[in-house]
């Protein structure tokens, strides 16, 4: 089955430590996205790569990296410079040009202790 | 600048129609879409509608349109426990470099009860 895959589901981390979250999708996709969810906020855009090898900030990319160096993997690395890091993560995919019709993992629960 | 607005909570009785709302600012969206999530999951794409339509159904599903009013509205018919989740409405917009992206609302949570 074509679909989406993160992990970790939920991980814990210490203050001052970088995580990094996986994100493999089998749809052959070209876009990849990271989204941020916090209660009552909705999403918001960490990064976002239309192809291999290129990626751009969204509108919360500080304190965030991310690299795209396999059309399958768009993996994002939270590090000690986000301040606020414990949230929902969620990774999309879409065919290109067709931003609107997103493809989501089942998240990953980041909490930092 | 871009802005979607949801009101974030719902209760409805099973069996009675939900009817979800929703405000957008970006008169120039081609599209507009509603996506569930479901606890601890990812989004998945409801449905969408054409920003020269004023009203798709696709079964228990009806959205309505009014771009006059920039109102977005999501019918659900005969709501069910299963429909229990939360409900995104996006526009979409366009990132600095061309690209299309989407923006969504804080998302409406529907809790079903019997």
């Amino acid at each position: 089955d074509g679909g989406i895959t993160q992990s970790p589901k939920y991980l814990f981390r210490k203050e001052g430590q970088n995580v990094t979250l996986s994100c493999e999708q089998n749809l052959n996709h070209d876009a990849m996205y990271w989204y941020r969810q916090d209660p009552g906020q909705g999403l918001r855009l960490i990064y976002y790569s239309q192809i291999v090898n290129d990626f751009q900030k969204g509108d919360i990319a500080e304190g965030y990296s991310v690299s795209r160096e396999k059309k399958e993997s768009f993996p994002l690395t939270v590090t000690s410079a986000q301040k606020n890091p414990t949230a929902f993560y969620l990774c999309a995919s879409s065919m290109a040009g067709q931003a609107g019709e997103l493809f989501f993992g089942e998240g990953s629960r980041l909490t930092v202790l | 600048g871009e802005d979607v607005e949801q009101s974030l909570f719902l209760s409805v009785r099973e069996g009675d129609s939900s009817v979800i709302n929703c405000t957008y600012t970006d008169s120039s969206s081609t599209y507009l879409y509603w996506y569930k999530q479901e606890p601890g999951a990812g989004l998945q794409l409801l449905t969408y509608i054409f920003s020269n339509m004023d009203m798709k159904q696709d079964q228990r599903l009806t959205v309505l349109l009014n771009k006059k009013d920039k109102h977005l509205s999501l019918r659900i018919a005969d709501t069910q426990t299963g429909d229990s989740a939360i409900y995104f409405c996006a526009e979409s917009g366009m990132f600095s470099g061309g690209y299309n992206k989407l923006i969504f609302g804080a998302g409406t949570r529907l809790a079903v009860h019997p």
